[in-house]
């Protein structure tokens, strides 16, 4: 029931970079923020960036966030083994037939 | 730092009710501005939004879901609750609270905080 549509894998070697799409449309990334989680293994999400760019404090610069038009993109420099982790997008929807937030399908990221 | 923590059954008979704690520490549930939503998170249908409850007491919930669902705060305890009736399989998943942000200025929303988790299995 996932609104928002991401690749549902990714891999890169150490120090390498990778980028995570997530597509969606007008009544949620088109008019509204974006927000990407990190879920370690068995663990909870945890806010990576918000306000399609921002990033909270305490999460290392080589995350990174950007947004065009309905698409948003996460992208991750100088991978690292700790990386290795569950992505999701997540933003807030205006849909006619009702408000409320809508996540996407979730990447798996590898680090080879 | 928030800390957030859900409790209750990890197994439901199917038709009965759900119901869930979410105990906050560190933060009040009554704090100006915030939201405190619940979550869920299953194989199936991935991350699921419920609804939330406004620090003021207001509540908002999915649309595929409100006809089931109800959010409740205990200020005295600094506890959210959740009430999911007439649960099938289909309600089988981790249950999150979180607490929601929403910038005025921006206009964005996030969630800053999560609780652990907890499992809950529908099942006879």
């Amino acid at each position: 029931q996932s609104v928002l549509t991401q690749p549902p894998s990714a891999s890169g070697t150490p120090g390498q970079g990778v980028t995570i799409s997530c597509s969606g449309s007008y009544s949620n990334i088109g008019r509204n923020t974006v927000n990407w989680y990190q879920q370690l293994p068995g663990m909870a999400p945890q806010l990576l960036i918000f306000g399609d760019s921002q990033r909270p404090s305490g999460v290392p610069d080589r995350f990174s966030g950007s947004k065009s038009g309905t698409s948003a993109s996460l992208a991750i420099s100088g991978l690292q083994s700790e990386d290795e982790a569950d992505y999701f997008c997540a933003a807030w929807d205006d849909n006619v037939n009702g408000r409320g937030f809508v996540f996407g399908t979730g990447t798996t990221l590898t680090v080879l | 730092q928030v800390q957030l923590q859900e409790s209750g059954p990890g197994l439901v008979k199917p038709s009965q009710t759900l119901s869930l704690t979410c105990t906050v520490s560190g933060g009040s549930v009554t704090s100006s501005g915030y939201y405190w939503s619940w979550i869920r998170q299953s194989p199936e249908k991935g991350l699921e939004w419920i609804g939330y409850i406004f620090y003021s007491g207001s509540t908002y919930y999915s649309p595929s879901l409100k006809s089931r669902v109800s959010i409740s705060a205990d200020t005295s305890k600094n506890e959210i609750s959740l009430n999911l009736r007439f649960v099938t399989a289909a309600d089988t998943a981790v249950y999150y609270c979180a607490r929601q942000v929403m910038v005025p200025t921006t206009l964005a929303h996030y969630f800053d905080f999560w609780g652990q988790g907890t499992r809950v299995t529908v099942s006879s």
